[in-house]
């Protein structure tokens, strides 16, 4: 089985500083991972993926992740944030062998409060 | 590109009314399809996935059922909602145009009362 851990419930940061927000995971084999943002009372926008290759994944609105491996992390980073950037965030894995339902499964999702 | 209709975007129902929430997808052919639930504002359960017509994989033993009638057209129904059914419904597609990536509706907020 597969599962995600989003560590934090929330994450405060003040608006220029750098932020991350906490993602580890498990699966039995390779991982394909996501993180999704969400504004209130709206679907998830995909941010990005880590599917193969450099571990250091550039997605939308600046943020990016990186893959480790050994420690089972995917974090999202951001060098400095935007007000606008405060969301809720989640994290998603789906094991790359396909075994099992064919679908994401999500963490519980990191509030991202950045404070003017 | 590509895009997902979801509708309604709200809905309020008394508790033992059916409910019928629809999602079309456009501009793919052939996509996978899903319906995940989200409680309070968090995490997401996945409650239904589809790969073809008329193929419905369960995830979660519950009040809720799913038909995909048509390639892209995925159907999440009840014959009589439950207060515990209310929450937020999201849509979802991936097809061999979006990768491995998939990608979500704007959501159904359902109120049972």
């Amino acid at each position: 089985a597969q599962s995600v851990a989003q560590p934090e419930d929330q994450v405060n940061v003040a608006e220029g500083n750098p932020l991350t927000v906490k993602c580890t995971y498990s699966v039995s084999g390779n991982p394909y991972l996501f993180w999704y943002v969400q504004y209130p009372n709206r679907g998830l926008q995909f941010l990005l993926k880590y599917i193969t290759g450099d571990n250091l994944v550039k997605g939308s609105y600046g943020f990016e992740a990186e893959f480790n491996k050994s420690q089972t992390s995917f974090h999202l980073k951001k060098p400095s944030a935007l007000v606008s950037d405060s969301a809720l965030y989640f994290c998603a894995v789906r094991d790359m062998t396909g075994g099992g339902a064919d679908g994401l499964t999500f963490g519980k999702g990191t509030h991202l409060i950045i404070q003017p | 590109s590509q895009t997902i209709h979801q509708w309604p975007a709200t809905l309020v129902q008394p508790v033992g009314s059916p409910l019928s929430l629809e999602c079309t997808v456009e501009g793919t052919s052939n996509p996978n399809l899903y319906w995940y639930r989200q409680a309070a504002g968090r995490g997401l359960q996945l409650l239904f996935y589809s790969v073809g017509i008329g193929q419905i994989s369960s995830e979660v033993p519950q009040n809720l059922s799913a038909s995909r009638p048509q390639d892209r057209q995925f159907i999440l129904s009840s014959k009589k909602l439950l207060l515990s059914d209310s929450g937020f419904y999201l849509c979802a597609w991936r097809g061999p145009s979006s990768g491995n990536t998939i990608y979500f509706g704007e959501g159904s907020w359902l109120t049972v009362v």
